[in-house]
């Protein structure tokens, strides 16, 4: 069975800071790994889709990477900024599946 | 744009009441999912539909039931709603790429 996990929980980083934030997987045998955003009391914005072929996505400051040898996804972030404080989370299906299965997301603030 | 729409932000039920979640997409997306979100738990698939009538069991599907009518419509069903069924109700829709959209949520509360 797949499980997702996000370390660390929370994370606070001064403005302007690069970061990264982690998402790991159990099961090496995922199509896909998708990064989301929630901002409190609202849905999920989907940020980058990483298709299993694939070894990174770039959209403006965020650059996901996926190694699925070592079970592991990275989300870089560039020159952060207050208005990037959310939820991030990441989510992983795997081949045959149209379930995602989520990480618990990992709290980001990004103090002025 | 995708856009993915549910039915209310927020909701206030009565223990033992029927309670219809609705959710509505516009791209003409094949699948669509309904989760629940709770604190410390994170996401949890409650069911998915794949097609119109087709619909299977996600993780924890007891107390809910499941309506696709219409390609665009997923609606989740609490038959007799419960406080241990508070929580926030996310929907989501994909076509056959796989990356998934969400609407904006709904805040139910049983009292």
């Amino acid at each position: 069975k797949q499980e997702v996990t996000q370390i660390p929980a929370a994370l606070s980083v001064p403005e302007g800071e690069n970061l990264v934030l982690n998402c790991s997987f159990t099961d090496s045998a995922i199509y896909n790994l998708q990064w989301f955003r929630q901002d409190p009391g609202k849905g999920l914005t989907s940020l980058l889709l990483i298709q299993s072929s694939q070894r990174e996505q770039t959209s403006g400051r965020l650059n996901a990477s996926l190694d699925k040898s070592s079970g592991r996804s990275t989300l870089y972030i560039a020159a952060s900024q207050p208005g990037d404080s959310a939820t991030y989370l990441c989510a992983a299906n795997q081949g045959g599946s149209e379930k995602l299965v989520f990480g618990k997301g990992t709290k980001l603030t990004v103090n002025p | 744009d995708v856009k993915v729409t549910q039915s209310s932000r927020y909701l206030v039920k009565r223990t033992g009441e029927k309670v219809f979640l609705e959710c509505v997409q516009d791209m003409d997306h094949e699948n669509m999912f309904w989760y629940r979100q709770d604190p410390g738990l994170g996401l949890r698939l409650i069911y998915f539909s794949y097609d119109v009538k087709m619909k299977e069991k996600g993780d924890i599907p007891e107390g809910y039931s499941v309506s696709r009518e219409k390609k665009e419509r997923f609606s989740l069903i609490l038959e007799s709603a419960s406080t241990n069924q508070t929580s926030m109700y996310l929907c989501a829709s994909r076509k056959t790429v796989p990356e998934q959209y969400f609407g904006p949520g709904t805040r139910l509360t049983v009292t």
